[in-house]
This record gives C-alpha cells, sequence and structure tokens, in this order.
C-alpha cells in the first residue's frame, strides 16, 4: 500500500539556519510527491512538487528531490527566516485522486 | 481565479441540528474533496467526487452528506453530530487527469472550523 512517513517535531532553528524534513514513502506504481505548508488557523498550500523520478521541485528557496532509489523526499532550504514557522506536510498522490499524508512536521524559526 | 473558497470560516452547531458547509472553485478542476483535520494532525480524506460523482467514501458515517450540484460547487450537509466531529473541514480541489497519468496537485480552501456542542 501507499504510506508516508516524515521526521517527528518540532524542529526549532534559529533564522538564516539550514533546513532539513525528512520524508520518506512507500508506494505501488508510480507516485507524485508534494510539500504542503499549514500556517496557523489556514487551509495547506502547496509548496513544491515532484511528479516523477530525479525531478526536483523548488519554490521560495525550498527545494525537494524525487528520489526513487532511497524512496524519499526530503525538504531543504538554505537560510530560514521567521515568517517560515509553520506545519510542513509531506504527502503521495496516486492515480486514483488520493493523497496520503505524512503526519506533518512543525517548524519554530527563532530571531 | 486559482482560489477555493469554503463558506462560513466558523460553524457552531448542537447535536440536533442540520446545517451545511460550501465549497467553490472556478478553476475547471473536474475533482473534489472534502477532508477533516484535528488539531495537529495531518487531513483525512472523507469524500472524493470526480465529474460531479462521488468516487470515494472513506467510510464516513451518514452524518455527513456530501452533495455536489455542478463542476463547481461542492457541499457537504450535517445532521445529528457529535462533539468528535468538531474540527476543521478542509475543502480541496484538483485536475482530474488520471487517464492521462497525470496525479495533480490539489488546491485547499481556508476550510471551515467546526464546533458541535
Amino acid at each position: 500500500g501507499n504510506s508516508v512517513t516524515q521526521m517527528e517535531g518540532p524542529v526549532t532553528l534559529s533564522e538564516e539556519a539550514f533546513l532539513t524534513i525528512n520524508c520518506t514513502y512507500t508506494a505501488t506504481g508510480y507516485p507524485s510527491l508534494f510539500w504542503y505548508v499549514q500556517y496557523p488557523g489556514e487551509g495547506l498550500q502547496l509548496l513544491l512538487k515532484a511528479t516523477k523520478a530525479d525531478d526536483k521541485g523548488s519554490n521560495k528557496g525550498f527545494e525537494a528531490t524525487y528520489r526513487k532509489e532511497t524512496t524519499s523526499f526530503h525538504l531543504e532550504k538554505g537560510s530560514v527566516q521567521v515568517s517560515d514557522s509553520a506545519v510542513y506536510f509531506c504527502a503521495l498522490g496516486d492515480n486514483f485522486n488520493k493523497f496520503y499524508f505524512g503526519s506533518g512536521t512543525k517548524l519554530n524559526v527563532k530571531p | 481565479d486559482t482560489e477555493v473558497t469554503q463558506t462560513p470560516k466558523h460553524l457552531v452547531m448542537g447535536m440536533t441540528n442540520k446545517k451545511s458547509l460550501k465549497c467553490e472553485q472556478h478553476m475547471g478542476h473536474r475533482a473534489m474533496y472534502w477532508y477533516k483535520q484535528k488539531a495537529k494532525k495531518p487531513p483525512e480524506l472523507m469524500f472524493v467526487y470526480s465529474y460531479e460523482k462521488l468516487s470515494i467514501n472513506e467510510s464516513v458515517p451518514s452524518r455527513f452528506s456530501p452533495e455536489c450540484p455542478n463542476s463547481s460547487l461542492l457541499n457537504l450537509h450535517l445532521h445529528a453530530l457529535q462533539p468528535e466531529d468538531s474540527a476543521l473541514y478542509l475543502c480541496a480541489s484538483s485536475q482530474d487527469d488520471r487517464a492521462g497519468g497525470g496525479y495533480n496537485e490539489q488546491f485547499f480552501g481556508p476550510g471551515t472550523r467546526l464546533t458541535v456542542l
């Protein structure tokens, strides 16, 4: 079956630190992979996506590469800002219009 | 227009009330979704509509009744809810491109914060 595993949070960093949030998946078939961000009291916003192996998604300084050999899609950012504080969800999309979400990782960035 | 809108933003209801949540998108998406999200948890899929037909029901209790009147609108009718149904209810939409092998991103609305007393 399909599933996503994310690193436990919260992750607390100082401003301008390097960010990695680990995400691994199990899947049947060839899924697409996504990172979503959720700010307090809001819905989920798409941060980036990758639709096939070796694709790199990027947006707003965040990057993630679809690695089939390690079944991973780790989120990285070179220099985080206080405004990046939010909950980040890794998700897998199958070919039946169904998403599988990781448990979410809360990021706290301190000035 | 790349927005999914949801109304109301907040809803408080008693266990004997009947209410409805509404969702609308004008992106031409043919798949629409209802999710339930409890605090500090990921969204849980409830229903999926594809081309206005219910395609997935994740064994949701019958006190939740979805409706898709047309390709832009999605409703969730609520009746005789329980306090444990209090949550953030999220609507989402996406292209439905399964025939082409596309697994498209879902666009989420801001949600309705539901409290059942």
